[in-house]
C-alpha cells in the first residue's frame, strides 16, 4: 500500500535552534498535512496543505508541498519546549479524500 | 464546546475478551473515522463511517473487528476474542463533512491485552 517516509526518526536539538522534517512517498498524494502528537493525545494538526508548491505558515512553522506532489517539509524556527512531541506527516490520494496515510513520526526532543 | 470524546481511556483485556471503544464526534460532525497506532508507529486508517453507515472500511482487520455509528448515540468499534497484537492505541476523529482536512482527533483509548 502506499507508504509516506519520513526523516528523520528523531532529534535532539537546544532550545532556540531551527528544526526541519520531511515526508517522501513513491506516490503523489494531493493533499499534505502535519500533526504534532503530544504523549497520550491524539494528533493535532498544525498545517494543512493543497496545491503543488504551496508554502503555508502558522507562527513559528512553515510548510511546502513539494512541487513533485510526492515529498513535504516542516519547519519550526528558534524551538522552545512546548515543541517537544511527535510529529507526523499525513497525506490524502485524493483532495478531499477521508482516509489518511500517516508517516511514521519524527520525535523531537528539545534540551533546554 | 466538547472535542471529540473517547472512552474508555485505558482498556485491559485478556485474551479471547471482547473489547467495545466508544466515539462521540463533536457536535454537528456526522462523519468518523478510525485508526490504530501501534507502539513507535504512525497512525492506521481502519474505517470511515457516516450515520448508520460504513462508508470505506479497507483498513479493517478481515475477522473480528467491526465498527458501527448508529443514528442515535457514539460510534462503537467491536474488538472480538482480543489476541495481545491488538494492543495499540485507537483514535477516532470527526469531521462536519467528508473532508481530510477537517478531522479533529480523540485522545485516543489504549487497549491492552493480557
Amino acid at each position: 500500500g502506499q507508504q509516506l517516509n519520513q526523516s528523520p526518526q528523531s532529534m535532539f536539538i537546544q532550545e532556540g535552534e531551527d528544526v526541519s522534517m520531511n515526508c517522501t512517498s513513491s506516490s503523489i498524494f494531493n493533499t499534505w498535512l502535519w500533526y504534532k502528537q503530544d504523549p497520550g493525545e491524539g494528533p493535532v494538526l498544525l498545517i494543512a496543505l493543497y496545491k503543488a508548491g504551496e508554502l503555508t505558515s502558522n507562527g513559528r512553522l512553515t510548510a511546502q508541498f513539494g512541487i513533485t506532489r510526492k515529498d513535504s517539509f516542516l519547519n519550526i524556527s528558534a524551538s522552545i519546549p512546548s515543541d517537544v512531541g511527535i510529529y507526523f506527516c499525513a497525506g490524502a490520494l485524493i483532495q478531499g479524500a477521508q482516509k489518511l496515510v500517516f508517516g511514521q513520526g519524527t520525535r523531537l526532543t528539545i534540551n533546554p | 464546546n466538547a472535542g471529540v470524546m473517547q472512552n474508555p481511556r485505558h482498556l485491559v483485556r485478556r485474551r479471547g475478551q471482547e473489547a467495545r471503544l466508544r466515539c462521540s464526534p463533536m457536535k454537528g460532525h456526522s462523519h468518523v473515522y478510525w485508526y490504530r497506532q501501534l507502539p513507535e508507529e504512525g497512525l492506521k486508517f481502519m474505517v470511515y463511517l457516516q450515520k448508520e453507515n460504513i462508508i470505506d472500511e479497507s483498513g479493517m482487520p478481515k475477522e473480528r473487528f467491526s465498527a458501527e455509528f448508529p443514528k442515535e448515540g457514539p460510534s462503537i468499534l467491536r474488538i472480538q476474542q482480543v489476541v495481545r497484537g491488538d494492543s495499540a492505541a485507537y483514535f477516532c476523529a470527526s469531521s462536519p463533512m467528508g473532508q481530510s482536512y477537517g478531522y479533529t482527533f480523540g485522545s485516543g483509548t489504549r487497549l491492552t491485552v493480557v
